[in-house]
């Protein structure tokens, strides 16, 4: 199975400030890559797929980069909305897997 | 747009089946748009991708849960379904069903007690 390892586990920001989420995958993945967010008690909500295509109705302050094994998830000024946690996933081997989650919290 | 609904019992006994249907609207079954997907994700952690079904028929299952997972497609109800087999404990979870990456339901919570 590929693993995925995102990195911060959690993070604490402020209103208006720029984050950044890191997955990297243990083996190359090309751009199958995806993110998600999830707030308590709510089903993920796709944000980005391909790595960098943004999902139809979703906010252009966030935006997906990377290829291979690194990728990384950015908004550019996080919204009282944002605070959620966030998770990648890979669907270019089987089994299909997922990070372990980032939660953001406000500091 | 594409909406999702899970239903099924929300308590399993263990080492019995648990089943759930997911009924689509908005979208077809038996069109090639989407994989059909179920995912789990246990009380306060991370989320397993269960499998999915193609409209061909065609699955794909995770290897950890293999051996107990059937996912299987009615186009007259426009549904798709999940079994697992021989629950324990460890396969409580909130259950949903999604279409492609972008569609999911909003989940079911599954408990295996007696």
């Amino acid at each position: 199975d590929i693993q995925m390892t995102q990195s911060p586990s959690s993070l604490s920001a402020s209103v208006g400030d720029r984050v950044t989420i890191t997955c990297r995958a243990s083996q190359g993945i090309s751009n199958y890559l995806a993110w998600f967010q999830q707030k308590p008690g709510k089903a993920p909500k796709s944000l980005i797929y391909a790595a960098s295509s943004l999902q139809s109705g979703v906010p252009s302050k966030f935006s997906g980069s990377g290829s291979g094994t690194d990728f990384t998830l950015t908004i550019s000024s996080l919204q009282p909305e944002d605070f959620a946690t966030y998770y990648c996933q890979q669907y270019n081997s089987y089994p299909w897997t997922f990070g372990q989650g980032t939660k953001v919290e406000i500091k | 747009q594409v909406q999702l609904q899970e239903s099924g019992p929300g308590l399993v006994k263990p080492s019995e089946t648990l089943s759930l249907t997911c009924t689509v609207s908005g979208g077809s079954v038996s069109s090639g748009s989407y994989y059909w997907s179920w995912i789990r994700q246990p009380p306060g952690k991370g989320l397993e991708w269960i499998g999915y079904i193609y409209y061909s028929g065609s699955t794909n299952y995770n290897p950890s849960l293999k051996s107990r997972v059937t996912i299987s497609v009615d186009t007259s109800k426009n549904q798709f379904s999940l079994k697992l087999s021989s629950v324990t404990a460890a396969d409580t979870a909130v259950y949903y069903c999604a279409g492609g990456l972008g569609y999911w339901g909003q989940g079911t919570l599954v408990t295996v007690s007696s």
